[in-house]
């Protein structure tokens, strides 16, 4: 059974570089065929796709969000990371980290149980 | 830019009844269509891929038709589980939510 974790500070400052991790057990990154993507939901509303990146390397993001989002991964730890510069209130979300089984049918078939992150002085 | 829209945004429905959701496209997403269940404090579930096929462990009760854009997911008899937050979701191009529709009890 896979499992995603996500982790990372709850509380960042307005114009900071919010940063969080998403840990994969139960599967490897590396295996291959699946999309690793980073997805929030701000505070009562519907879910947003930030982006994915392929264990490769190769990433893809939501053209909304390109010029602040940059998304790794660490296959040696099975990890793969988001971060979002020049962050403001609007960036206050809960946030996900799910696979994307898209080569395989498609959907995002497993998810973290989402990290709120408050954007705050 | 593929517009999703979700109609209605809130369904009332009696326990035991059907429950009808609809998720439109601005563009054809072919069958490229997911369906998504989230209940509060939970992050979403993925009940529904390829537009009409059930994820692992879904039960038969959910059902998904559609294609181009037009889509629907039927729930055949509601239990008292089921009443939550449902999201469509495209992967034709990059993945994109739509609204939601709330199914509360009547």
């Amino acid at each position: 059974q896979v499992q995603l974790q996500e982790s990372g500070p709850g509380l960042v400052k307005p114009s900071q570089t919010l940063s969080l991790t998403c840990t994969v057990s139960g599967g490897s990154i590396s295996s291959g065929g699946y999309y690793w993507s980073w997805i929030r939901q701000h505070p009562g509303k519907g879910l947003e796709w930030i982006g994915y990146i392929y264990y490769s390397g190769s990433t893809y993001y939501n053209p909304s969000l390109k010029s602040r989002v940059t998304i790794s991964v660490d296959t040696s730890k099975n990890q793969f990371s988001l971060k979002l510069s020049s962050v403001t209130a609007a960036d206050t979300a809960v946030y996900y980290c799910a696979r994307d089984a898209s080569q395989f049918g498609g959907g995002f078939d497993y998810w973290g149980q989402g990290t709120l992150v408050t954007v705050s002085s | 830019e593929i517009v999703m829209t979700q109609s209605p945004a809130t369904l009332s429905v009696s326990p035991g009844e059907r429950a009808t959701l609809s998720c439109r496209a601005s563009q054809s997403v072919s069958s490229n269509l997911a369906w998504y269940q989230q209940k509060p404090g939970q992050a979403p579930r993925l009940l529904i891929y390829g537009a009409s096929t059930r994820a692992t462990g879904i039960p038969a009760r959910f059902s998904g038709s559609g294609s181009g854009t037009e889509f629907t997911l039927t729930i055949s008899s509601l239990q008292s589980e089921d009443f939550a937050v449902y999201y469509c979701q495209q992967y034709n191009n990059w993945p994109l939510f739509g609204g939601g529709t709330k199914v509360e009890i009547k």
